[in-house]
């Protein structure tokens, strides 16, 4: 069984520019659901894909978002990079049926300089 | 407002040394708490998932325990490998998506 996979492992990029960011689903999960982290802090959700659809947002402006392919994987855009989008990008996915356990990759350290 | 909040930040024991980190929550309605380990640079590694009040789930030196405001992770006679950040989070029946809402963490250091 194949875990959940991110992709760039890190990023350097300037003020004002765009990345995006690339996460494959674990096995089996239709769900994925991108959340930030800050350096000491716990993660703080951004958004989820479920069936290509945006099933729920966090506080975080338009300038974040997202896609879900049909294979589940999905992406993260950000646009207008500012310093503070430095964090650390994480991809979980899950499974829709009972009650939802989300497992996470491994992350994507983004540093906006 | 709903929050998790995580005590102590930090913990510093020697290996052998059994503590117990503490999870306080206040949300509108629970669905579901879960705690996660996380390594430097690393993404949240599933532990414990506890739904109701008097639950409890072992694994390994780690024990989790629930009740109608807080959740502590035990752990007994910890190993320098046990060394992590220990994140606590929940799921609120209000929400559809299953989102997480979670506590800042607390980093645990195992001395040999």
């Amino acid at each position: 069984e194949t875990g959940v996979t991110q992709s760039p492992t890190h990023l350097i990029k300037t003020r004002g520019q765009q990345v995006t960011l690339r996460c494959s689903s674990q096995s089996g999960h239709n769900t994925v659901s991108w959340y930030q982290q800050a350096l000491g802090q716990g993660p703080q959700f951004i958004f989820q894909y479920y069936r290509e659809e945006e099933n729920g947002r966090g506080n975080f402006p338009p300038r974040f978002s997202g896609l879900q392919f049909p294979n589940y994987s999905s992406e993260l855009n950000v646009n207008a990079l500012e310093l503070d989008d430095s964090a650390l990008y994480l991809c979980a996915s899950s499974s829709r049926a009972g009650q939802e356990t989300q497992y996470f990759g491994p992350g994507t350290r983004l540093l906006v300089l | 407002e709903d929050q998790v909040t995580q005590s102590p930040e930090a913990l510093r024991l020697q290996e052998g040394e059994s503590s117990s980190l503490n999870c306080s929550y206040t949300v509108s309605g629970l669905r579901g708490l879960f705690w996660y380990r996380q390594d430097p640079g690393k993404g949240p590694e599933f532990l414990f998932t506890l739904y109701s009040a008097g639950e409890e789930k072992e694994k390994e030196r780690l024990k989790a325990t629930l009740t109608k405001k807080e959740s502590f992770l035990h752990i007994t006679a910890p190993k320098p490998e046990d060394s992590a950040t220990y994140l606590c989070a929940v799921q609120r029946t209000v929400d559809s998506n299953y989102q997480l809402i979670w506590g800042a963490g607390t980093k645990l250091i195992i001395k040999p």
